[in-house]
C-alpha cells in the first residue's frame, strides 16, 4: 500500500494570505485528488490533480483560489489563496493506482484569522 | 455526477451488539463502494471495499453487502468493541472520474 505524506500537518494564517501544502506518495500512483473536510462534516472533492496539465475541478471550487499542481506522478500541492476564515478547515490530499483503494495523507489543519 | 447518501449520522449501540450503515447511491456506472473509518484528528482508513460484480464480502467482524439493482451497500460490524468507535464513510467511485464520492458519515458510539 502507499504511504502518502503531507505538510504542513497545521497552520494558522492571516486572512489574504495564501498557503501551499504539498503531497508527496512513495509509490507509483495513476490520479491524485484533494478533498476539503469541514469539521465534523464529510469529505468533499475540490479537484483532480492532473499530471502535467490544469486540474480538473468539482462545482464551486476555482482555480484562482485553489491552485493545484502536479508536476510528477508522485507529488502535487494545492494553494489556498487569498484566504478568509470561510476556509478555515482540514485539506486531505488522495492518490490512487489503477484498480487499487485511495489512500489519504494525513490532512492539513488550516486556521485562518 | 454522483450522489451518496448515508445513514443514519449517529449511531449508538451496546458493546457487543451489531451496528448496520446503510448507502445509496444514484450514479449506475459506479461500479467500486469501499468503507473508511476515520478516528478523531486522523486521516481516513480503508477497513474493506467491495467492487461490483460481487454482492457480499467479509472480513472477520466487518462485512459489506452490495444491491447494484436498488443501488445501495451496506456495512455491518458484529461483536462490536469500543474501539470501533469513530466516523465511518462509505464512498463510490465509477471508472469515468475515478474520483470518490463520499456519503456524509456516520459517528458510531460503543459503550462499554
Amino acid at each position: 500500500s502507499a504511504v502518502i505524506s503531507q505538510k504542513p500537518s497545521r497552520d494558522i494564517c492571516q486572512r489574504g494570505t495564501s498557503l501551499t501544502i504539498q503531497c508527496q506518495v512513495d509509490s507509483q500512483v495513476t490520479m491524485m485528488f484533494w478533498y476539503r473536510q469541514q469539521p465534523g462534516q464529510s469529505l468533499t472533492l475540490i479537484a483532480t490533480a492532473n499530471q502535467g496539465s490544469e486540474a480538473t475541478y468539482e462545482s464551486g471550487f476555482v482555480i484562482d483560489k485553489f491552485p493545484i499542481s502536479r508536476p510528477n506522478l508522485t507529488f502535487s500541492t494545492l494553494t489556498v489563496s487569498n484566504m478568509s476564515p470561510e476556509d478555515s478547515s482540514i485539506y486531505l490530499c488522495s492518490a490512487t493506482g489503477p484498480n487499487t483503494e485511495a489512500f489519504f495523507g494525513q490532512g492539513t489543519r488550516l486556521t485562518v484569522v | 455526477g454522483e450522489n451518496v447518501e448515508q445513514h443514519p449520522s449517529t449511531l449508538s449501540v451496546q458493546e457487543g451488539d451489531s451496528a448496520v450503515i446503510k448507502c445509496t447511491y444514484s450514479d449506475s456506472a459506479s461500479n467500486y463502494f469501499p468503507w473508511y473509518k476515520q478516528e478523531l484528528g486522523k486521516r481516513p482508513q480503508l477497513i474493506i471495499d467491495i467492487r461490483s460484480n460481487v454482492g457480499e464480502k467479509k472480513d472477520q467482524r466487518i462485512a459489506v453487502t452490495l444491491n447494484k439493482t436498488a443501488k445501495h451497500f451496506s456495512l455491518h460490524i458484529t461483536e462490536t468493541q469500543p474501539e470501533d468507535s469513530a466516523v465511518y464513510f462509505c464512498a463510490a467511485r465509477s471508472n469515468a472520474g475515478n474520483m470518490l464520492t463520499f456519503g456524509g458519515g456516520t459517528r458510531l458510539m460503543v459503550k462499554p
